[in-house]
């Protein structure tokens, strides 16, 4: 059983420039979160995905945007990219919208560098 | 605001000791779920284990034990028999009414298990 996937696992970015991340959730589970963490730091949640829509935002611009496809994969977009956007980037998946404990779980992250 | 409290950057232990994780967290909900995730250096979280604010009982995971304290506000984890492969960054979570799956993590403690 496959768990959350992500691709690629390392990007190499220049200022200004726009990059997408790739999500394959763990079977069975519908819903997915992303994450950024910067190097040090806990992660910060960007926002969640059900049903193809977005249902939550935390505290991050508009140039980050994502998309959830039928399958249940997701992408995650940053436009305009700036040097404090290099960060490991995570996404999460979990079985049921709503369930507060249900344990999310985390692919291996995508590191993103943006020289 | 909610605040996860990780005041131990790094620990050690030496192997087959038991060492407790400190986590304090700031909130006026009634209802939330705590977690912890262990990250090892390849990036992964890994789920560890869960309290949920309205549980009697300390959460227990095999080697992983939940010290839950709820006047005290803490949720200190506490690693029973130390492994080598118990090396990692380990983040204390947060779930709070109303966010469904949006965790907010504390800064992390790096643990070093020794010989």
């Amino acid at each position: 059983d496959a768990g959350v996937t992500q691709s690629p696992t390392h990007l190499i970015k220049t200022r200004g420039q726009q990059v997408t991340l790739r999500c394959s959730p763990k079977s069975g589970h519908d819903t997915v979160s992303w994450y950024q963490q910067a190097l040090g730091q806990g992660p910060q949640f960007i926002f969640q995905y059900y049903e193809e829509e977005e249902r939550q935002r935390g505290n991050f611009p508009d140039r980050f945007s994502g998309h959830q496809f039928p399958n249940y994969s997701s992408e995650l977009n940053v436009n305009a990219l700036l040097l404090g956007d290099s960060a490991l980037y995570l996404c999460a998946s979990s079985p049921v919208w709503g369930q507060g404990e249900s344990p999310l779980h985390f692919g291996n992250g995508t590191r993103l560098t943006v020289t | 605001a909610q605040k996860i409290t990780q005041t131990q950057p790094g620990m050690f232990v030496q192997e087959k000791e038991a060492v407790t994780l400190d986590c304090t967290y700031d909130t006026s909900d009634q209802s939330y779920g705590l977690f912890w995730y262990k990250q090892p250096s390849s990036g992964e979280m890994i789920f560890l284990i869960y309290q949920g604010s309205y549980d009697e009982q300390n959460a227990t995971e095999g080697r992983y034990s939940l010290n839950f304290q709820k006047a005290r506000k803490s949720a200190n984890l506490v690693i029973s028999a130390s492994q080598l492969g118990d090396s990692a960054m380990y983040f204390c979570a947060m779930i709070f009414t109303g966010t469904a799956s949006k965790l907010t993590f504390g800064t992390g403690t790096r643990l070093q298990v020794t010989l």
